[in-house]
């Protein structure tokens, strides 16, 4: 597609529920982030994908966040035993290597009841 | 760390310059100003990003003093539709370097008619 695509755009979940999230990128971009920001607040790195290269998972705030990314495709974040404080909007972006502008999806809003 | 210092919020009037200040004073040689703007309820866009030498493209200007400790970005004809969060972000740029964005609080530009 044209940019990058995330699904769901908003999700309702009870909390100790799992979640996954799922983040197309460009078709071609090597290099993949996700992002959460709570509302009010900045965007807060999560995890980042390179091509072959293992990923930065420096930013996951517990196990129970966790991402996967097949080659230089789709992306899912899951979320394990949800809780209320995960309630944020999680963005995904991409870029054709590691280089100038990364494109940010629109967003899924988490929601945890 | 965000490695940035900017304002918290600034007003500018519809159709003059709109100059948003950051600090980079820790900058290192092989990193690249970048800077990206968030409008409301969507996922951040890339604006512009340079080493050293001044910049400019359809959307705005970037200045970077000579010892590139601080820049401005410049929207020459501020309109409604340039309200948003403008964070300026500092990173490694290229092939091979983790180079992760890493978003401080931004500044939150307000036009006003």
């Amino acid at each position: 597609g044209a940019g990058v695509s995330q699904s769901p755009s908003n999700k309702v979940t009870e909390k100790g529920k799992d979640v996954e999230l799922r983040c197309d990128p460009i078709s071609g971009h090597t290099a993949l982030y996700w992002y959460r920001q709570r509302l009010g607040q900045g965007l807060e790195f999560l995890i980042y994908f390179q091509g072959n290269s293992a990923p930065d998972k420096s930013g996951l705030p517990s196990d129970r966040f966790s991402a996967e990314r097949t080659g230089e495709s789709v992306s899912t974040l899951t979320i394990q035993r949800t809780q209320q404080e995960d309630s944020a909007v999680y963005l995904c972006a991409s870029s054709l290597d590691a280089g100038i502008g990364y494109t940010f999806g629109s967003g899924t809003r988490l929601t945890v009841v | 760390d965000a490695k940035t210092t900017q304002p918290t919020s600034m007003d500018c009037a519809e159709g003059r310059a709109a100059n948003l200040p950051c600090n980079h004073s820790t900058i290192s040689g092989n990193e690249y100003v970048y800077w990206y703007r968030q409008i409301h309820s969507q996922g951040p866009q890339y604006i512009i990003h340079g080493l050293k030498n001044n910049e400019t493209n359809e959307m705005a200007s970037l200045i970077i003093t000579e010892d590139r400790k601080s820049s401005t970005l410049i929207l020459p004809h501020a309109t409604l539709r340039d309200t948003a969060v403008y964070y300026c972000i500092v990173r490694i740029h290229g092939s091979g370097n983790t180079g992760k964005l890493i978003f401080g609080q931004g500044t939150t530009l307000q036009v006003k008619p």
